[in-house]
């Protein structure tokens, strides 16, 4: 059973479209994130959602809109696609904001720009 | 913003040997670090956690030590097997929910 999935684990695409990647958990948590690793092996966190409602958003361009349909939910759309924005993106839980509690990644989405 | 760097980012050791991964962090209000584990094509995994509070805290064939003084810690893998090759990052956290991660080490073990 998987407890933090991400769909689709590969997207190729041209420069300025637009795509979206979709994060599921089934652990019952009720904070959700996003966090970009560039070709370093360098994790950012981007955002974090709690109970559907924002509460970390990073210093990240507007063409990022993260949705939270629901708690277990986190999608993000990605506008007008630029080359730099190839990364693998990572979605991850964890449970109660306000406490230190461990997050649960997901498999990764691996976005390539050309 | 904060840092939390890795001293070495590559690290290559026997099978059987003992690893041991270091992190440097930059903020004296940090309470909370965890080390995660990340395999090939995969993504990052707990391994162990400590809080400030402590200064070595122990799992299966891990230890992780924290010396807040110098702001360091470290990991270490007793009798390293070919399956703990992996990227290794710290993570800090000073409260709430944000984590900070270092760059990563990339420990390789040789059979």
């Amino acid at each position: 059973d998987t407890a933090v999935s991400q769909t689709p684990k590969y997207l190729v695409t041209q420069m300025g479209n637009d795509k979206s990647i979709k994060c599921e958990q089934n652990l019952g948590h009720d904070t959700m994130y996003w966090y970009k690793q560039d070709s370093k092996k360098f994790l950012k966190i981007m955002f974090s959602y709690n109970n559907k409602e924002l509460i970390i958003n990073e210093t990240v361009p507007n063409r990022f809109s993260p949705k939270s349909p629901d708690k277990a939910h986190l999608n993000l759309h990605i506008n007008s696609l630029e080359l730099g924005d190839s990364a693998v993106y990572f979605c991850a839980s964890s449970n109660m904001w306000g406490d230190q509690e461990t997050q649960y990644f997901g498999p990764g989405t691996r976005l390539l720009v050309l | 913003g904060e840092s939390v760097g890795l001293h070495l980012p590559t690290l290559s050791v026997q099978e059987g040997d003992n690893s041991i991964i270091n992190c440097a962090y930059s903020n004296s209000a940090s309470d909370y670090f965890i080390w995660y584990k990340q395999e090939s094509g995969k993504g990052p995994q707990f391994i162990i956690d400590i809080r400030s509070n402590m200064d070595k805290r122990q799992g299966q064939r891990v230890t992780v030590l924290l010396n807040k003084t110098v702001k360091h810690l470290s990991l270490q893998i007793a009798a390293t097997q070919p399956g703990d090759s992996a990227v290794y990052f710290c993570a800090e956290n000073s409260g709430g929910n944000q984590f900070y991660f270092g760059t990563g080490t990339s420990l390789t073990v040789i059979p």
